[in-house]
């Protein structure tokens, strides 16, 4: 069964301290993204990965940071230097890389990390 | 970078009426996207526009893109509750990523 997986769906963390969020697809995409969505608001684009070993910052990069050894794996440090970490993560990926607008988003259930 | 304004923000509908979302941008769009969020869930793509004037059809749910593509709707008829949830535009940002508009929230009351 093809998909992207996040995880965990919910990640407490207390102030001060990295965490990481999980993202994992088997649907063979080459493109990967993080997203964060605030209550009431759009999504917006941290980072995102068009092939493996390499990635680009996207609006908000500021407090976090990715790596991309694997395909099929793209995880998102969220770091101490992150100042509002609370906020609803989204992992999504796409068939094409080359930077195309154009190609389907494939989103994952989310992570909802609460700072404490 | 390119920003999409969407309106309205929030829209109480009885069900059985019409409901309309509207996505705006300063400058030319090459191609324009659609997405729904359920309550708790995740994005969903519905459609993509491309063409000048275009219009698409997803049963209740009419999509159009603008003459000058600067602008793009999703209309949909005789809503249900199965509509609920937030409908979101996304087009091309910095990067040629996509950028997306804030969400219109959509209730639906039986």
């Amino acid at each position: 069964d093809g998909g992207i997986t996040q995880s965990p769906k919910y990640l407490f963390r207390k102030e001060g301290q990295n965490v990481t969020l999980s993202c994992e697809q088997n649907l063979n995409h080459d493109a990967m993204y993080w997203y964060r969505q605030d209550p009431g608001q759009g999504l917006r684009l941290i980072y995102y990965s068009q092939i493996v070993n390499d990635f680009q910052k996207g609006d908000i990069a500021e407090g976090y940071s990715v790596s991309r050894e694997k395909k099929e794996s793209f995880p998102l440090t969220v770091t101490s230097a992150q100042k509002n970490p609370t906020a609803f993560y989204l992992c999504a990926s796409s068939i094409a890389s080359g930077g195309s607008s154009y190609n389907e988003q494939f989103f994952g259930p989310g992570t909802r990390l609460t700072v404490l | 970078g390119q920003q999409v304004m969407q309106i309205p923000q929030y829209q109480h509908v009885q069900e059985g009426e019409d409901f309309t979302t509207y996505c705006n941008s300063s400058t030319t769009l090459s191609n324009i996207q659609w997405y729904k969020q359920r309550p708790g869930g995740h994005p969903v793509f519905l459609i993509q526009l491309v063409k000048s004037g275009e219009v698409k059809k997803q049963k209740r749910l009419t999509f159009q893109f603008g003459e000058a593509k600067k602008n793009s709707s999703l209309h949909i008829t005789a809503t249900q509750t199965t509509d609920v949830g937030t409908y979101f535009c996304a087009g091309p940002g910095s990067a040629r990523q996509l950028t997306f508009g804030s969400g219109t929230q959509l209730t639906v009351l039986p």
